[in-house]
């Protein structure tokens, strides 16, 4: 069963820049079944989604954050990490690292089905 | 993007009750829906993909059906480690997005 953990400051200035790391166990961030995503959940708010990214390093990002986002992974460490620019207050949320895995016996596609523990990081002024 | 609608947006329930969830998207989207459950303080855990298919160790009290534009989760029997927020969420197309959740309380 694959597990995410993710790491990094619970504190960030505003302007400044978020930077998260997911550890990835029990299975390879180089599986080509799967994709790695990142979601947020302001406090007492729903869930958005980020972006996922690709072994490879093919990214696809959510429209609204596309021009503050950086996705990268690094397959020797088993790892994918989010950096986020010009954070202000509004990006104050719990940070989830998740697995995409391919639906391969039903309709096709990529869905959410491991999800990290989660990642608090509260933007102050 | 596919708009993500969740119906009601809180219930009260007892345990040993039938509880239904009623998630609608703004287009069609197949049966490309997953099933969230959050605790909370709580990791997201999805419960089903495909609108319907139990991820695997997801008790079988919980069942989902439909499919193209409007999706039901089913509880049979609520118990009491059910009471939580769930969301539902589809796949059929990026960007990912997800109802607005749907909190089942204790009566």
């Amino acid at each position: 069963q694959v597990q995410l953990q993710e790491s990094g400051p619970g504190l960030v200035k505003s302007s400044e820049t978020l930077s998260l790391t997911c550890s990835v166990s029990g299975g390879s961030i180089s599986s080509t079944s799967s994709h790695w995503a990142w979601i947020r959940q302001p406090p007492g708010k729903g869930l958005e989604w980020i972006g996922n990214i690709y072994y490879s390093g093919a990214a696809s990002y959510s429209a609204s954050l596309k021009s503050r986002v950086i996705m990268s992974v690094d397959t020797s460490k088993n790892q994918f990490s989010l950096n986020l620019s010009s954070v202000t207050a509004a990006d104050t949320a719990v940070y989830f690292c998740a697995r995409r895995t391919g639906d391969w016996v039903a309709v096709g596609g990529y869905y959410l089905d491991s999800w990290g523990q989660g990642a608090l990081v509260t933007v102050s002024s | 993007d596919v708009q993500m609608t969740q119906s009601p947006s809180s219930l009260s329930a007892s345990v040993g009750d039938r509880v239904t969830i009623t998630c609608r998207a703004s287009q069609d989207i197949g049966s490309h829906l997953v099933w969230i459950q959050q605790k909370p303080g709580k990791a997201p855990k999805s419960l089903m993909f495909a609108a319907y298919r139990l991820i695997y160790g997801v008790p079988s009290r919980f069942s989902g059906t439909g499919s193209g534009t409007e999706f039901t989760l089913t509880i049979s029997s609520l118990q009491p480690e059910d009471f939580a927020t769930y969301y539902c969420q589809q796949y059929e197309s990026d960007p990912l997005t997800f109802g607005g959740g749907t909190t089942v309380e204790i009566k």
